[in-house]
């Protein structure tokens, strides 16, 4: 069984670039979530892809916007980046549609935003 | 508004003996909720879960315990070993959402 991978691992941008991360999710999961940490703090919810669809969204800025795929991997991107996107990015797969299913999350992606 | 709260960051434990780690929520709609360990470098991993038709579910050494009326859930570990030193996190969700709400974390040192 393949667990969820991310790319990269580390990424070092300027303000005001753009960024993509991306995410190939957990086999046999067809459901991808994006949660940023910030130091010190519990991951908190970007948006939710399902079935290629955006199936929910946190309290981030139109700025955020993401991709799933048909094999459903998936992708985050960032525009307009600002010092406090700083963060570990973490996607997380899980059996889809089901709302009582944990999330399967991988390594992140380490942005540093100068 | 942090709607899932673990009040302490840290705890430190002999190997052995019971970790306890503590979570808060205040939002009485969440009806599942889970508990995960992370090392460093790495992303979280899924530890267990609990259904609020439940007040109890164990897997090996780690019991998870729900107090619907307090709005309050435990992880217990039980021996502690020195491989359970990591930062757990405790999250939760509503019914027909999608979202988890994490709490920020208590950090376990299992002392050797």
């Amino acid at each position: 069984e393949t667990g969820v991978t991310q790319s990269p691992t580390h990424l070092i941008k300027t303000r005001g670039q753009q960024v993509t991360l991306r995410c190939s999710s957990q086999s046999g999961h067809n459901t991808v979530s994006w949660y940023q940490q910030a130091l010190g703090q519990g991951p908190q919810f970007i948006f939710q892809y399902y079935r290629e669809e955006e199936n929910g969204r946190g309290n981030f800025p139109p700025r955020f916007s993401g991709l799933q795929f048909p094999n459903y991997s998936s992708e985050l991107n960032v525009n307009a980046l600002e010092l406090d996107d700083s963060a570990l990015y973490l996607c997380a797969s899980s059996s889809g549609g089901q709302q009582s299913s944990p999330l399967h999350f991988g390594n992140g992606t380490r942005l540093t935003v100068t | 508004d942090q709607q899932v709260k673990q009040n302490s960051p840290s705890l430190s434990v002999q190997e052995g003996r019971i970790s306890i780690l503590n979570c808060d929520y205040t939002n009485s709609m969440f009806d599942y909720f889970l508990w995960y360990k992370k090392y460093p470098a790495e992303g979280p991993t899924f530890l267990i879960s609990i259904s609020s038709i439940k007040d109890k579910n164990e897997d090996g050494r780690f019991t998870v315990f729900l107090n619907k009326s307090a709005k309050h859930l435990s992880l217990h570990i039980v021996p502690s070993q020195p491989g359970d030193s990591a930062v757990y996190f405790c999250a939760a969700s509503e019914p027909g959402t999608y979202k988890y709400i994490f709490g920020t974390g208590t950090r376990l040192k299992v002392l050797a």
